[in-house]
């Protein structure tokens, strides 16, 4: 079975510093894919960022990029140049390349401070 | 392109009551998810539908509740009889295998109370 861990419930940056969000997986699956949503308070679910098993370089989407090391199973989310509104949650998930079901983490609620 | 769209966004029912939510998927995916979060137990898939059929249920949690995808472009999702640990936030999403990167995109959700 797939599982999400998000070991920081909630964090504090200062605005316009970068931030890293924890997110370690475990799957026995050769091939998989990892996301990063947000969720801010208003509720949607916002994707931000994808990680497939056998890329190569890290994903980048602007100002957010994913650390993968695969080797430790961890898929940390780097948020550079914080703004107010990036306080949200944020949720790491799997997903199966052969399937499509997605298994979420806890979440990380990130707050910017002004 | 509209988003996927779920109604009502907010529904307040009394325990017991039938409640029937809604979901039309982002025209051209073929995969439709029920999830649902709580406090509890976090962001938890439901089920899942490709091309109408549904291929796992098995986080339906009794036989309370029942999905429904009749075509393309509509599902359900239905709990009869409600219980007040039902209440929690319900997202539909869609998808399609085709994509760069298979994102699946949410609904804004419905939020349930049962009262």
């Amino acid at each position: 079975a797939q599982k999400i861990t998000q070991t920081q419930p909630g964090m504090f940056v200062q605005e316009k510093e970068a931030v890293t969000l924890d997110c370690t997986y475990d799957t026995s699956d050769p091939s998989y894919g990892l996301f990063w949503y947000k969720q801010p308070s208003s509720g949607e679910m916002i994707f931000l960022i994808y990680q497939g098993s056998y890329d190569q370089q890290n994903a980048t989407e602007g100002r957010y990029s994913l650390n993968f090391q695969k080797a430790r199973k961890s898929a940390n989310l780097v948020i550079s140049a914080s703004q107010l509104g990036d306080s949200a949650m944020y949720f790491c998930a799997m997903i199966k390349a052969a399937g499509n079901k997605l298994t979420f983490g806890g979440g990380t609620r990130v707050l910017v401070k002004p | 392109d509209a988003g996927v769209i779920q109604s009502p966004r907010h529904e307040v029912t009394e325990m017991g009551q039938e409640v029937t939510l809604r979901c039309k998927p982002i025209s051209g995916h073929d995969y439709l998810f029920w999830y649902r979060q709580t406090m509890m137990r976090g962001l938890e898939l439901l089920i899942y539908f490709n091309n109408n059929v549904p291929i796992d249920d098995s986080g339906m949690p009794e036989d309370r509740f029942s999905a429904k995808m009749p075509n393309a472009s509509f599902s359900t999702l239905k709990i009869q009889p409600s219980e007040p640990r039902d209440s929690a936030v319900y997202f539909c999403a869609s998808t399609d295998d085709r994509g760069r990167y298979n994102e699946q995109f949410f609904g804004p959700g419905t939020r349930l109370t049962v009262l």
